[in-house]
């Protein structure tokens, strides 16, 4: 089955930097990678995702990445703000199965 | 706004004891998935249904059971509670056209075992 791997586990960054987050995962029949963030008490929300017919997408401050021949897809956030503060967690699915998530990253933006 | 609902936000059983976990969407969703939280462990899965009364095992199934007789819930239920079931218990649900798209979590329960 599917094996997702996420790092960093922990990510400090000043207000403003960039932060980024790398995942690789094993079934290259996998065709699906969204990214989801955590806030406090909540569940996972849905962020970005990004199909495998797609190399990169954007959607204002964040960005997903995919390297295919890799196996490995990025999350990318710009500018970033005290309110990014959360866990991210990667994901991995062919169709039609169920998503396998990374263990995720705990974002930390100090200002 | 659509919503995944979860019973309990924290729940506190004795070892041994049958727990009952629900979920209830109102999104007409197909798919519906239970998931555990652990720190340092991510999200696994532990069961998923993609229809009503039909159930496929995730990765950790074992000391675990669901039960889905209407679209709208999926229960999730401990036949035999251990301390080893501690743990934030996640409940999504997803749009059709595909397993994997759209996921809409609830707020989690988390379930202390003593």
């Amino acid at each position: 089955g599917e094996n997702v791997e996420q790092h960093p586990s922990t990510l400090s960054v000043q207000e403003g930097d960039s932060a980024v987050i790398k995942c690789t995962y094993s079934d290259s029949a996998s065709n699906y990678f969204p990214w989801y963030k955590q806030e406090l008490g909540k569940g996972p929300q849905l962020i970005i995702d990004i199909r495998s017919n797609v190399g990169e997408k954007k959607d204002q401050r964040i960005a997903v990445t995919l390297n295919k021949t890799a196996k490995h897809f990025s999350l990318h956030i710009t500018e970033t703000q005290p309110e990014d503060s959360a866990v991210y967690f990667c994901a991995a699915s062919e169709a039609g199965t169920a998503l396998i998530f990374g263990k995720g990253t705990t974002l930390s933006v100090s200002s | 706004d659509v919503k995944v609902t979860q019973s309990s936000r924290y729940l506190v059983k004795r070892t041994g004891e049958k727990v009952f976990l629900e979920c209830v969407q109102d999104m007409d969703h197909e798919n519906m998935f239970w998931y555990r939280q652990d720190p340092g462990l991510g999200l696994r899965l532990i069961y998923f249904s993609y229809d009503v009364k039909m159930k496929e095992k995730g990765d950790i199934p074992e000391g675990y059971s669901v039960s889905r007789e209407k679209k709208e819930r999926f229960s999730l239920i401990l036949e035999s509670a251990s301390t080893n079931q501690t743990s934030m218990y996640l409940c999504a649900s997803s749009a059709p056209g595909g397993v994997s798209y759209g996921y809409t979590f609830g707020s989690g329960t988390r379930l202390t075992v003593v």
